[in-house]
């Protein structure tokens, strides 16, 4: 089965933190991906890689930057965390881009 | 760009009755996926089911079966025999390239 975690489940910073939110896969997946979910707006991709040292935008990337230095870690980064970044976190990986695994998810609230 | 919508927010169901979960998806692909994901209170996201546009028949998995509806662009999910532990929310997704996901519908299921 394919086991992805995330190191936190629940986290709580000030706002201007640096905050790191991280993922890792086991499968070996090429691809991995950064969502937040809010309610009633769904799961939004803020940013995918699909390789090592690769990264890409998604819909919502502003006030987040990402990191693969490595294939099974995926590192969300929030260079100085605001209240509305306040929100679920999911990572989720895959090896055919069609189908993704999800990590359990971190809840974040910034204050 | 693609959207997907859910049109329930929430629904419910008796335990073992049968409940559909709506979803439709605006595209002009003709070759996609869709999937339903299932988010139990746990928050961890799980792949239900899984759609290859190409394919004119229903995917089914167990008690959970789809109504694909390429023309209407629809996409729902069957629910047969529900179980309490089908309680949860569900979001439906559209991947053509990149994943889109609806806002989810919380499905309620009392004893």
């Amino acid at each position: 089965d394919v086991k992805v975690t995330q190191s936190s489940r629940y986290l709580v910073k000030r706002t201007g933190e640096k905050v790191f939110l991280e993922c890792v896969q086991d499968m070996d997946h090429e691809n991995m991906f950064w969502y937040r979910q809010d309610p009633g707006l769904g799961l939004r991709l803020i940013y995918f890689s699909y390789d090592v040292k690769m990264k890409e935008k998604g819909d919502i990337p502003e006030g987040y930057s990402v990191s693969r230095e490595k294939k099974e870690r995926f590192s969300l980064i929030l260079e100085s965390a605001s209240t509305n970044q306040t929100s679920m976190y999911l990572c989720a990986s895959s090896d055919d881009q069609e189908t993704q695994y999800f990590g359990p998810g971190t809840r974040l609230l910034v204050l | 760009a693609q959207t997907v919508t859910q049109s329930q927010p929430e629904m419910s169901v008796q335990e073992a009755e049968t409940v559909t979960l709506s979803c439709t998806y605006d595209t002009s692909e003709s070759d996609y996926y869709l999937f339903w994901y299932k988010q139990p209170p746990s928050r961890q996201m799980i792949l239900v089911i899984r759609q290859e546009a190409y394919k004119q028949q229903n995917a089914t998995e167990n008690r959970f079966s789809v109504n694909f509806q390429k023309a209407a662009k629809s996409f729902s999910l069957k629910i047969s025999d529900s179980q309490l532990g089908d309680a949860a929310m569900y979001f439906c997704a559209y991947w053509g390239g990149d994943m889109r996901f609806g806002a989810g519908t919380r499905l309620t299921v009392k004893p």
